[in-house]
């Protein structure tokens, strides 16, 4: 099974909502990254945060950490219609090889 | 900014034909990476190399193989193709940084085996 996997599969909201969605893990690990992959592209990295870390900010993102818990957190707050796209955590080992998991696809209705 | 190119965007081949999928990547990244995406399955990784001529497998090596003779160049070979491997094909790269390597991805290959 895959080492992250996203909660909720999929996500719809109204322009100007906040979005969360959720990514559970297995394993250790290094780090945690979160992706976005507009319809049919490539995957954008948007954020990563370190074992050691519990919380970090990027503009409208906010990424939590939970290692007691093997989980993290997405939020993107004020959201746009350009937000709507896939969003994908991965888990990355010692090793620098990372562990994707199935997405959440988020909709941002205007 | 750091670019990732792969050979084709839409690939349509016939079953037991030899299929080729470039990425080159202009970064100078030690780390290169493929995975395969379908619906429901999320990104899973086929193969990787750290270095040149190095390659590791990932989770689903089966049925594909890889060559990087150069730093920048990372290939996919699908031997004898099969229609379960129609499929988008994403290669990725990254610096070697310990821990915290962020990816950056091509634009995608969209096989389709018929």
């Amino acid at each position: 099974s895959q080492q992250g996997e996203e909660d909720p599969q999929a996500l719809s909201i109204q322009e100007g909502e906040n979005a969360t969605m959720n990514c559970s893990y297995k394993t250790s690990i290094n780090n945690l990254q979160w992706y976005r992959q507009n319809s049919g592209r490539g995957l954008v990295h948007l954020i990563l945060i370190r074992s050691n870390e519990r919380e970090k900010h990027s503009g409208r993102l906010r990424v939590t950490l939970d290692t007691s818990k093997k989980s993290s957190s997405l939020l993107i707050t004020a959201s746009r219609a350009a937000d709507t796209a896939s969003y994908f955590c991965a888990t990355e080992t010692n090793a620098g090889k990372s562990t994707f998991g199935d997405g959440t696809t988020l909709t941002v209705k205007p | 900014d750091v670019k990732v190119t792969q050979s084709s965007r839409y690939l349509v081949k016939r079953t037991g034909e030899k299929v080729f999928l470039e990425c080159v990547q202009d970064m100078d990244h030690e780390n290169m990476f493929w995975y395969r995406q379908d619906p429901g399955l999320g990104l899973r990784l086929i193969y990787f190399s750290y270095d040149v001529k190095m390659k590791e497998k990932g989770d689903i090596p089966e049925g594909y193989s890889v060559s990087r003779e150069k730093k920048e160049r990372f290939s996919l070979i699908l031997e004898s193709a099969s229609t379960n491997q129609t499929s988008m094909y994403l290669c990725a790269s990254s610096f070697w940084r310990g821990n915290g390597n962020e990816q950056f991805f091509g634009p995608g290959t969209r096989l389709t085996v018929l």
